[in-house]
């Protein structure tokens, strides 16, 4: 399987600077064959469920803020929060879909500081 | 638009069974794989595998292999998660996601059913 690690466990930025956070999978998720990488970034609110926010870990789901970015290759990896907002405090799981079984980070936890 | 409603919270005592269901609404029910994924409380997101929606055949991640059986009603585009032998660490929220078809990341994910087990 797989192994997705994030860092840090949690972070605190203030409103308007930038939050970065990290992952790491136990092999590359880069496919060769389309030089693609199957990783991608969710973002869950408190009782809310996840929410897709960043896949082939550069490219943003319609709708989600200019923001956020992704970027990384193989296997680190880095989700780019620009400009924090109130509205961005959630855990930040990162994600391999590359092979089953499809496996999570634990996972980056964002409050305002 | 694209939705995934899932069946309501469920309080159970150990050794009994649950079915859980997610109706998908908005989209070809067909076309898109339904994943299952459990978060116990507190905790992060764990696969617990996928059914194709189009031939009926289920993928069981380790550790959901036995008391885990993905089902479909394609009728009414409705897929069940059913847990027998119900143990007290079974209690989490089971989400519903489908796969985005140009990859197999979740682009539309259920609202969660919470399943408690205590007696």
């Amino acid at each position: 399987d797989i192994v997705m690690t994030q860092s840090p466990d949690s972070l605190a930025v203030s409103l308007g600077e930038r939050a970065t956070f990290n992952c790491k999978s136990s092999q590359s998720v880069l496919y060769s064959s389309n030089n693609m990488n199957y990783l991608a970034w969710y973002q869950q609110k408190p009782g809310q469920p996840p929410k897709l926010l960043i896949y082939w870990a550069s490219t943003r789901e319609s709708g989600v803020p200019d923001r956020f970015s992704g970027s990384g290759s193989g296997t680190d990896f880095t989700l780019a929060i620009s400009s924090l907002q109130a509205e961005d405090v959630a855990v930040y799981y990162c994600q391999q879909y590359y092979d089953t079984p499809f496996t999570f980070g634990p996972g980056t936890k964002v409050d305002i500081k | 638009q694209v939705q995934l409603v899932q069946s309501g919270s469920e309080l159970k005592v150990p050794g009994a069974s649950v079915k859980v269901s997610c109706k998908a609404t908005g989209y070809t029910f067909t076309k898109y794989a339904i994943n299952w994924v459990r978060q116990a409380p507190g905790q992060g997101l764990e696969w617990m595998g996928w059914i194709d929606t189009d031939t009926g055949n289920p993928m069981y991640a380790q550790g959901f292999r036995g008391r885990f059986v993905f089902s479909l009603d394609t009728s009414v585009s409705t897929a069940y998660l059913q847990i027998s032998s119900l143990k007290a660490e079974d209690t989490a929220v089971y989400y519903c996601a489908k796969i985005q078809g140009g990859g197999n990341m979740f682009d539309q994910w259920g609202q969660g059913t919470l399943v408690t087990v205590s007696s």
